[in-house]
Formats: structure tokens, C-alpha cells, sequence
């Protein structure tokens, strides 16, 4: 089946400091990839959505400037937290969608995961 | 909030036993779907159940729709302790690109 990775799989950084994180399709090519963030024993929140070759669109009340969004390839997407604070403590998963994104059954394969704890 | 409902928030039961969860929506669907987490993992989509269907079994996961009451739910028979994770619906409101998911529920099966 469709495999994602993400790198990587957990990350300390000081307050202040950019991190980035990587998204990849192994074996597949994902037009389409989404950024979620959990918070401890809560649901995913969709942060952004990201297109290959074009902008990534955001969600509500999510800063653009704060969570930069790449996605330069058909299988990468990174996620870029800039100057990180202890409030963007906190788990990312990307996933990538199978599929031209026109059907409603597209499925969506999710990465493992990056746990980011900002000091 | 367009995000799903899921109750209970958090079920233990005995392994053997079945395990019963709901999720409630509250905008039009074309599928719904449910997915696994395990403790600090990535998701695993279980199930795909479309809206024109009532009822979908996939090994020891039986799956229900009820569109008039925007409401599915989630029956995992005979729960091992591997089953031991938390379960998410998720869905795509109005027909839109982006998945939504319920709040979770937490499902602890013990030996």
C-alpha cells in the first residue's frame, strides 16, 4: 500500500528557533498533501493544505508567516515552524491523497507523525 | 464547529467483549470513514462507507450510516488488546476536499 514518511519522527528545539519537517510519499505521487496538528489525547486539526507547484492554502487562524508550507515536488511537502514557542508544542501529521482529488473516495495515506516539543 | 461528535470520549472493556462507538456530523457527506491511531503514531484508515450505504463489514469491523440522523458507528467485535488505540471518524463536509474528523475515542481492551 501508499506509504508516507515524515522526518522527523521527534524534534527538541529552543524557543526562537526554526524547525522543518518533511513530508514524502515513498511510492506514490501525491498532488495533494495536508498538514494536521494533534494535541494530546485530542482530534487532528487541519492546518493547511498543500498543492504541488502552487501555494498552500490555510486554515482559519492558522499564521501563514508562522507555519511556512513547501511542497516542491510530487512527494515532499515540508512544514516549516518558524521562531517556535512552547505553545507550538504539539504533534504534526501530514497525509497525501491518492488520486486527482475529484473523487470523494480518494484516499488519504497519513504519515507517523513528528512529535515537536519547543523548549 | 463542523467537527464531528464521537462518543464515548473513552470505552475500556474486556478482551472478547465488543466495542461499540458513535460519531455524529452535522453537515451533508458523501462518505464517511474511520480511522486508528495508536498511542503517538500516525492514522490507519480502517473503513469507507458512502453515503447511499447503511452497512459495510470489513473482518471483525461492522460499520453503520445513518444519514437522516448524521450519525455512523463503529463495532469492533471480539476486541483484542491490540486493539487497544484511539478511533476517529472522519468525512468531507459538503462535497469539499478537506477531511474532518470526529473528537476520538479512546478504547482500552484489557486481558
Amino acid at each position: 500500500g501508499a506509504v508516507v514518511s515524515q522526518h522527523p519522527s521527534r524534534v527538541i528545539c529552543k524557543s526562537g528557533t526554526s524547525v522543518k519537517i518533511e513530508c514524502r510519499s515513498l511510492d506514490f505521487q501525491a498532488t495533494t498533501m495536508f498538514w494536521y496538528r494533534q494535541f494530546p489525547k485530542k482530534s487532528l486539526m487541519l492546518m493547511a493544505t498543500s498543492n504541488e507547484g502552487s501555494k498552500a492554502t490555510y486554515e482559519q487562524g492558522v499564521e501563514k508567516d508562522k507555519f511556512l508550507i513547501n511542497h516542491a515536488s510530487l512527494t515532499l511537502s515540508t512544514l516549516t515552524v518558524t521562531s517556535a514557542h512552547p505553545e507550538d508544542s504539539s504533534f504534526y501529521i501530514c497525509s497525501a491523497r491518492v488520486g486527482s482529488g475529484r473523487s470523494s473516495t480518494d484516499t488519504q495515506y497519513f504519515g507517523p507523525g513528528t512529535r515537536l516539543t519547543v523548549l | 464547529s463542523q467537527q464531528g461528535e464521537e462518543d464515548p470520549q473513552a470505552l475500556s472493556i474486556q478482551e472478547g467483549e465488543n466495542a461499540t462507538m458513535n460519531c455524529s456530523y452535522k453537515t451533508s457527506i458523501n462518505n464517511l470513514q474511520w480511522y486508528r491511531q495508536n498511542s503517538g503514531r500516525g492514522l490507519v484508515h480502517l473503513i469507507l462507507i458512502r453515503s447511499n450505504e447503511r452497512e459495510k463489514h470489513s473482518g471483525r469491523l461492522r460499520v453503520t450510516l445513518d444519514t437522516s440522523k448524521k450519525s455512523s458507528s463503529l463495532l469492533i467485535t471480539a476486541s483484542r488488546a491490540a486493539d487497544t488505540a484511539s478511533y476517529f471518524c472522519a468525512f468531507r463536509a459538503g462535497g469539499g476536499n478537506k477531511l474532518t474528523f470526529g473528537t476520538g475515542t479512546q478504547l482500552k481492551v484489557e486481558l
